[in-house]
């Protein structure tokens, strides 16, 4: 059963604390994505990782870093975090690159006050 | 870099009528153009998918349609039935980057 799992599903944060979102996948996916979507945007790429530790900004990284020392596994950092990093972040995972199709996580819905 | 517009931000149907939603591309390189699904407050999954190789790409009530001319590719939705209501959204990508480049999202809404 092919699945990507998101930890937590919710988060509330207060303004400049740490926040660590999870993702993970069973099914030996090379290339793992960090999006977030928010009303009117659609979803926005925020990193690619295209194996263990090798990983590239998307077209939002700032404020972001990403980590990933295990293939199933792509953590998603915020350090310090702020107001208007609340949104709902997905993980996407695919089997090679960005010709195959995504598969996308629950998503996590965080909310930093 | 690669922008991909999605013309209609919203979409009223009657059921059993064909919906259409229309998505638009700048950078000819890309060449893999897929469609995800967002049901209400839930995650997206993928629908149907077309590559620069072929033109149209039938399954079963969904047809895809790529214009390469015009950089433009359409999604239909024919027979529609109440499921059906959700967003849409249309995506680009290129051989050359790893990005996969994502429309704003379609809320298509079946109605009885």
């Amino acid at each position: 059963d092919m699945k990507v799992t998101q930890m937590p599903r919710y988060l509330i944060k207060r303004m400049g604390e740490n926040v660590l979102l999870e993702c993970g996948q069973d099914m030996s996916h090379e290339t793992m994505y960090w999006y977030r979507q928010d009303p009117g945007l659609g979803l926005q790429l925020i990193y690619i990782s295209y194996d263990v530790d090798s990983n590239s900004e998307g077209d939002i990284p700032k404020g972001y870093r990403v980590s990933r020392k295990k293939r199933e596994h792509f953590s998603l950092i915020l350090d310090s975090a702020k107001t208007n990093q609340t949104s709902v972040y997905f993980c996407a995972s695919t089997l090679r690159d960005n010709q195959d199709t995504q598969y996308f996580g629950p998503g996590t819905r965080l909310l930093v006050l | 870099g690669e922008k991909v517009e999605q013309h209609e931000s919203t979409l009223s149907v009657r059921e059993g009528d064909s919906a259409v939603i229309n998505c638009t591309y700048t950078d000819t390189a890309s060449s893999y153009f897929p469609w995800y699904k967002q049901e209400a407050g839930k995650s997206l999954h993928f629908v149907i998918d077309i590559r620069s190789n072929v033109d149209r790409k039938q399954s079963q009530r969904l047809i895809v349609l790529l214009d390469k001319k015009a950089k433009r590719f359409s999604l239909h939705i024919t027979a529609t039935q109440p499921e059906d209501s959700a967003i849409y959204f249309c995506a680009a990508s290129m051989t050359n980057t790893n990005k996969v480049v994502f429309g704003t999202g379609t809320r298509l809404q079946v109605l009885p």
